[in-house]
């Protein structure tokens, strides 16, 4: 079984510039969420999709940050315009579907991203 | 609010020694606790899922406990190997009526296993 996957895998941006993220989640996962991993923490949700409808966005910078799962499946996270404390680890993860307690929630391998 | 906290936050032991990493959560309303290995560069490797009614989950040398009323969980590690070199981080996924239910992570516990 295919994991989830993301692209790209590193990023190095000047600040004010704009980046943009892609996430493909495991086959027939409904749910599919967005982390935000600074060096030393742990990872902080940004943003959390049932199938193409946003469930819980309270932590993302809507400022500058967007995301979107248009057709149910993968989803994009956009960062614009990009400040130097943006640079960090963004995972993405999947889960069958939400609010089940026997649901293990999947990772990706990250995208690192370097405002310079 | 949920704050998920573990206890050392860097811990470095001799080969074959056993181990026990520590979580705390604060808000018992959760579905379920899960712990990560994360290796640099990597991300994120489910270990073991202990549901919000187990008290224990078993995946070879690695031992999970949940005490929920107490807002407790540890990871046992047996018989230690340098291969265990990582950092492992705990999370709990809460009970939510709205569906928003994304995990609530801890720092994290930096291991070192010394050949």
């Amino acid at each position: 079984e295919a994991g989830v996957a993301q692209s790209p895998r590193y990023k190095i941006i000047e600040k004010r510039q704009s980046v943009a993220f892609w996430c493909n989640p495991i086959s027939g996962h409904a749910t599919l969420y967005w982390y935000q991993q600074i060096l030393g923490q742990g990872p902080k949700l940004l943003i959390q999709f049932q199938n193409n409808g946003v469930v819980d966005d309270s932590q993302l910078p809507k400022d500058r940050f967007s995301a979107e799962r248009l057709k149910g499946v993968d989803s994009t996270l956009k960062i614009q315009p990009a400040k130097l404390e943006d640079s960090a680890v963004y995972l993405c993860a999947s889960s069958l579907d939400y609010g089940s307690s026997g649901n293990t929630i999947y990772f990706g391998e990250g995208s690192w991203l370097t405002v310079v | 609010k949920q704050e998920v906290t573990q206890i050392p936050a860097a811990l470095s032991v001799p080969e074959g020694e056993n181990l026990v990493l520590n979580c705390s959560f604060t808000d018992s309303a959760i579905y379920n606790l899960q712990w990560f290995r994360q290796d640099p560069g990597k991300g994120l490797t489910s270990l073991l899922l202990i549901q919000s009614s187990q008290r224990e989950q078993t995946s070879g040398r690695l031992n999970a406990s949940l005490d929920k009323s107490s807002g407790r969980s540890t990871l046992y590690i047996a018989a230690s190997q340098p291969g265990d070199s990582a950092t492992y981080l705990c999370a709990v996924r809460p009970r939510s009526g709205g569906g928003a239910d994304g995990l609530t992570f801890g720092k994290g516990t930096h291991l070192i296993i010394q050949p």
